[in-house]
């Protein structure tokens, strides 16, 4: 089965950084991908780690570690929009290509 | 535009009713999927389908029934739903192998009354 953890919510201040993690343990792995989601709106891709490191894409980096299970997405720089829902999603491994979704993380940006 | 195009947006029904959620992707991709999304809970994946051919149903009540008519159009017909369907439905589509993830419409809110 797979088991994928991240926070409910986090609020943070504009101008900030925040950091979401997940977690996961899952029946093979062959990539995690982080998705952003706004209220009412498709959830939309942000960023993929299938190796061990950093993967940096403007003010948003995503980190992964095979060995812990662990992955974590940076946002720099919060602007009010960044105010939306986080998924965090992993790919099983060997021909298994679908998605298990952890329960997403709700961020809200403050003035 | 995300290339995923799922109608309606909205939809309320009656436990009687039978109506019908329609998906089209132009990108492509030759899998696509029906998942379920509800309040504070992971998407669950309801059905997959990979060249148009059913591949998976996470045990899903019959009163859900998936058609996939072509690589590029998904339906999912409802019937004698109950309060507890009523959900966020977001249909995706992926290339069956390779590296991408998936591409998500902006789904159907269902409420059930």
């Amino acid at each position: 089965g797979q088991n994928i953890d991240q926070p409910t919510e986090m609020t943070a201040t504009e101008g900030a950084i925040v950091q979401i993690n997940c977690t996961y343990q899952t029946s093979g792995f062959n990539g995690l991908f982080w998705y952003q989601q706004h209220a009412g709106e498709a959830p939309t891709f942000l960023s993929y780690n299938v190796l061990d490191g950093l993967e940096e894409k403007g003010r948003f980096s995503s980190f992964l570690s095979r060995s812990k299970g662990y992955s974590y997405l940076l946002l720099k720089e919060l602007q009010m929009k960044d105010s939306a829902s986080y998924l965090c999603a992993v790919r099983g491994g060997g021909d298994d290509y679908k998605l298990s979704f952890g329960a997403g993380t709700t961020v809200t940006v403050r003035a | 535009e995300t290339g995923v195009t799922q109608t309606p947006r909205h939809l309320v029904m009656g436990m009687t009713n039978k109506k019908s959620l329609k998906c089209e992707q132009h990108l492509g991709h030759n899998a696509m999927y029906w998942y379920k999304q509800s309040a504070k809970k992971p998407l669950e994946l309801m059905f997959v389908y990979s060249l148009e051919e059913r591949v998976e149903n996470n045990s899903v009540p019959s009163r859900f029934s998936p058609e996939c008519p072509n690589s590029s159009h998904l339906f999912l017909h409802l019937h004698t739903l109950q309060p507890e369907d009523s959900a966020l439905y977001l249909c995706a589509s992926s290339q069956e192998k390779g590296i991408g993830g998936y591409t998500f419409g902006s789904g159907t809110r269902l409420t059930v009354v």
